[in-house]
């Protein structure tokens, strides 16, 4: 499949273990938050957003956290498994519907 | 079920000949994006359209043109393709709803350019 990035920040963890990727952004004035997975050979697939009024949201083994005093967006994922093995891309919208991707992290989870 | 696909999902052409990259979704979305992704710069904003007739200039719009004649198409054109074109291409979509705010993503082409 394609490469995303063969110089991306790689994070490497044991499978059941947590994950944390984090991510800082740029503009203070940014109101909405993304973190996409893209494997190999695929589009970005969302995971889970959130508002620049939350602090904190959780979905299935995932949970997002903002803090926007450092502007920092982390994303936790509970017991990794294989499958999570993936590229994971941070985005804010800086105004009407337009997203600014980050670089990327790159999530390989060992056996 | 609804979804976003692109065509072709590889492509090779040379240097100087004009290409279109097709894009086109069943959501019935407004908000239609291209991007493209390479090696150190992640996904960067090509042009993106609100709505029929509506087309805007993203961050890497120079030598691509896009056109929305309906909701479900957004096609991008490269005029005259460079080998700086080289790169894997990304459509997305997304509804204008208050709180819809999710771009959705297809599958992605990858252009080479020789």
């Amino acid at each position: 499949g394609e490469s995303v990035g063969l110089h991306l920040p790689t994070l490497s963890v044991q499978e059941g273990d947590n994950s944390i990727i984090n991510c800082a952004y740029s503009n203070s004035a940014s109101d909405y938050f993304i973190w996409y997975k893209q494997e190999s050979g695929k589009g970005p697939q969302f995971i889970i957003d959130i508002r620049s009024n939350m602090d904190k949201r959780q979905g299935q083994r995932v949970t997002v956290l903002l803090n926007k005093t450092v502007k920092h967006l982390s994303l936790q994922i509970a017991a990794t498994q294989p499958g999570d093995s993936a590229v994971y891309f941070c985005a804010e919208r800086e105004g009407a519907q337009k997203l600014v991707f980050g670089q990327g992290t790159r999530l390989t989870i060992n056996p | 079920d609804a979804e976003i696909t692109q065509s072709p999902r590889h492509k090779i052409t040379e240097t100087g000949r004009q290409v279109t990259l097709a894009c086109h979704q069943t959501w019935n979305h407004n908000n239609m994006f291209w991007y493209r992704q390479d090696l150190g710069h992640g996904l960067r904003l090509i042009h993106y359209s609100y709505g029929v007739q509506d087309t805007n200039k993203g961050e890497v719009s120079d030598g691509y043109s896009v056109s929305r004649s309906n909701t479900e198409d957004l096609p991008l054109t490269l005029e005259s393709a460079a080998s700086s074109q080289t790169s894997v291409y990304f459509c997305a979509s997304s509804d204008n709803r208050e709180g819809a705010d999710t771009q959705y993503f297809g599958p992605g082409t990858r252009l080479t350019v020789l």
